[in-house]
């Protein structure tokens, strides 16, 4: 069955790039999914959706992020990323991927979340 | 962007007991709404989409409902394993958003 995996580094500097990958199993990239994204929870918080990227190709984001954010896919690597410029104390946070297999299904399947935090 | 409401915050409530969480939409969202359920350091985990479809494998005691831009998430009996923070998000129109949360304990 499909599965996500979220990778990639567990502590950013400030105004640095966080940049995380998700690596998807049981499945191609290409047609196992009709959008992609991230979600990211702050300790003790609620959820955040971040942008998605539809099998289409289009993405959005969040505009509470601004143009911080840059979401790509790699059909290769069966793999998509996250992209956050200019990280703050305020976006340490549990990162999620997710994928809405079919449309009108929401996020249907999760990663485990990965923790990142950003400090000096 | 579409703002969505979540009420209690928090409730307890006893095992057997029906149970319902609410969540509002600013404006219309079609029924493009979903539940999760998340239990402590796990991934949240679909139960509900489309308002009112419920997602393969999740028990029937959890259905959902719609009245305009009100949307309710009831539990029928409550059970020890349904303890955790339930989340309602809309997926009509972006940025996606989700309701603040409701912590659900057991009394």
């Amino acid at each position: 069955q499909l599965q996500l995996q979220e990778s990639g580094p567990g502590l950013v500097k400030p105004s640095e790039t966080l940049s995380l990958t998700c690596t998807v199993s049981g499945g191609s990239i290409s047609s196992s999914g009709y959008y992609w994204g991230w979600i990211r929870q702050p300790p003790g918080k609620g959820l955040e959706w971040i942008g998605s990227v539809y099998s289409s190709g289009g993405t959005y984001s969040n505009t509470s992020l601004k143009s911080r954010v840059t979401i790509s896919v790699d059909t290769s690597k069966n793999q998509f990323s996250l992209g956050l410029t200019s990280v703050t104390a305020a976006d340490t946070a549990v990162y999620y991927c997710a994928t809405s297999r079919l449309y009108g299904k929401a996020f249907d399947i999760w990663g485990q979340g990965t923790m990142v935090t950003v400090s000096s | 962007d579409i703002q969505m409401t979540q009420s209690p915050s928090t409730l307890s409530a006893s095992v057997g007991d029906r149970v319902t969480i609410t969540c509002r939409a600013s404006q219309s969202i079609s029924g493009w709404l979903a539940w999760y359920q998340q239990k402590p350091g796990k991934a949240p985990k679909i139960l509900i989409y489309k308002a009112s479809s419920l997602e393969n494998g999740v028990p029937s005691r959890f259905s959902g409902s719609e009245a305009g831009t009100e949307f309710t998430l009831t539990i029928s009996s409550l059970q020890p394993d349904d303890v955790a923070t339930y989340y309602c998000q809309q997926y009509n129109s972006h940025p996606y958003t989700f309701g603040q949360g409701t912590k659900l304990e057991i009394k």
